[in-house]
């Protein structure tokens, strides 16, 4: 089963404007974790909402789980050119395995 | 800010020959992972090891792969005789005890196979 789809699969925004990103999934989780991966790079770990958990903030970056909708958001604030790279979001489920999704790469514009 | 670090960063090799790629964790993490991500494509789970053991392992990680931890350091994994699709970018990652703990990611070898 999937897990961790990403909408959209891009966007492209100014500098000072909010970056919405979706990520839905198939099965149950533990938590719900979002990445970021500049080009060619590791995957950095952003922020991790546990399944009980609605929203979690983390500087400019908030994040919501609906577990009914089994949906989850990023909203990143204030973007900045530095802001530029691909979001991914992967759940975890009791074996502790992530599972990603294919990511939405952003464009920040300076 | 700890770090999991790979080595090498990239690596070139025949097709049919061997190659290890080496990872340092985070050094009070209990919890190792390897992942791949072949070009334009979704990050995969490969295996998780815990306590010197396997803990799940992925369709991908069939009998050509191993993974070791031969010190208190170090976590490789091995490939026996690559292929072609084998070239990937692989990633280390662990995690500390306790429940709902992000997994910290290296910056990945990229494995070429000729």
């Amino acid at each position: 089963s999937q897990q961790g789809e990403e909408d959209p699969q891009a966007l492209s925004i100014q500098e000072g404007e909010n970056a919405t990103m979706n990520c839905s999934y198939k099965t149950s989780i533990n938590n719900l974790q979002w990445y970021r991966q500049n080009s060619g790079r590791g995957l950095v770990h952003l922020i991790l909402i546990r399944s009980n958990e609605r929203e979690k903030h983390s500087g400019r970056l908030r994040v919501t789980l609906d577990t009914s909708k089994k949906s989850s958001s990023l909203l990143i604030t204030a973007s900045r050119a530095a802001d530029t790279a691909s979001y991914f979001c992967a759940g975890a489920r009791n074996t502790d395995k992530l599972i990603f999704g294919t990511g939405t790469r952003l464009q920040v514009f300076p | 800010e700890p770090e999991v670090t790979q080595t090498p960063s990239h690596q070139v090799t025949q097709m049919g020959q061997e190659v290890i790629l080496r990872c340092v964790p985070i050094s009070n993490h209990l919890y190792f992972y390897w992942y791949r991500q072949i070009l334009g494509q979704k990050v995969e789970f490969l295996v998780s090891f815990y306590n010197n053991e396997i803990s799940e392992k992925s369709e991908i990680f069939d009998d050509q792969f191993s993974v070791e931890r031969p010190d208190g350091s170090n976590f490789t994994l091995k490939i026996r005789s690559t292929k072609l699709e084998d070239s990937a970018m692989y990633f280390c990652a662990s995690k500390g005890q306790g429940g709902n703990q992000p997994q910290h990611f290296g910056d990945g070898t990229r494995l070429s196979i000729l």
